[in-house]
């Protein structure tokens, strides 16, 4: 999984209640994402980073925040995470914006919210 | 907004025939084009990609580029049934001003026949 791991792997969490995901990478690379894949719509990006505390919103970035304070780690909170917050995350990294923006996929984080 | 268009499938062929799959993508300026393999319950996994300028062939792969009428395409020779999975198509996108950013296709089911 080109040096990314992702914790925690699968979680249950109860609505309201927040919950904060861990990106983690061994490669050194500048770009970090995150996007949630749901049946019938496919891979979404939720906010990424291009940069150490430089960050920017994605397609769908309401109800989560990000931070990055240092390279090898991308934090994904849901401040209060609510049922239609259940998916699958997945983090991914890319070498750089300049080359072929070819990103690369962690393992994933399956998120249960009751 | 941009787009990147998938036939869900299933693609149903048989061992050893050739798989197509194709996507369209909506963006002109796109320069970037990448195929995603992802297994049940894995996370996607990369290809092979391809820029504007030309194909390329990777063993048994082969990914195709029409710019005039905005489709890429993905061969698969010999197929086998370890081919059987959902196809990504991502095609680089515009989030936020960061080209580096992908646009997902939601994919096509390939299901390879013994």
């Amino acid at each position: 999984d080109a040096g990314i791991t992702q914790s925690p792997r699968h979680k249950v969490t109860e609505t309201g209640t927040p919950v904060t995901l861990r990106c983690h990478q061994t490669e050194n690379h500048r770009y970090m994402y995150w996007y949630r894949q749901d049946p019938g719509h496919g891979l979404r990006l939720i906010h990424y980073s291009y940069g150490v505390k430089d960050t920017d919103k994605g397609e769908v970035s309401d109800g989560y925040s990000v931070s990055r304070s240092k390279t090898e780690d991308f934090l994904l909170t849901l401040e209060s995470a609510t049922s239609s917050q259940t998916s699958v995350y997945f983090c991914a990294i890319s070498p750089t914006a300049g080359g072929g923006y070819e990103q690369y996929f962690g393992p994933g984080t399956r998120l249960t919210v009751t | 907004q941009k787009e990147v268009e998938q036939n869900s499938g299933p693609l149903s062929v048989p061992e050893g025939a050739i798989a197509s799959l194709n996507c369209t993508y909506s963006d002109r300026g796109s320069q970037s084009f990448f195929w995603y393999r992802q297994y049940s319950g894995k996370s996607p996994e990369l290809i092979m990609f391809i820029y504007s300028n030309g194909d390329k062939e990777d063993g048994r792969f082969t990914a195709q580029l029409n710019k005039a009428s905005q489709y890429v395409s993905l061969l698969i020779r010999d197929s086998q049934p370890s081919d059987s999975a959902t196809y990504l198509c991502a095609v680089n996108g515009d989030y936020g001003g960061s080209q580096g950013n992908l646009i997902f296709g939601k994919g096509t089911k390939l299901s390879v026949k013994p």
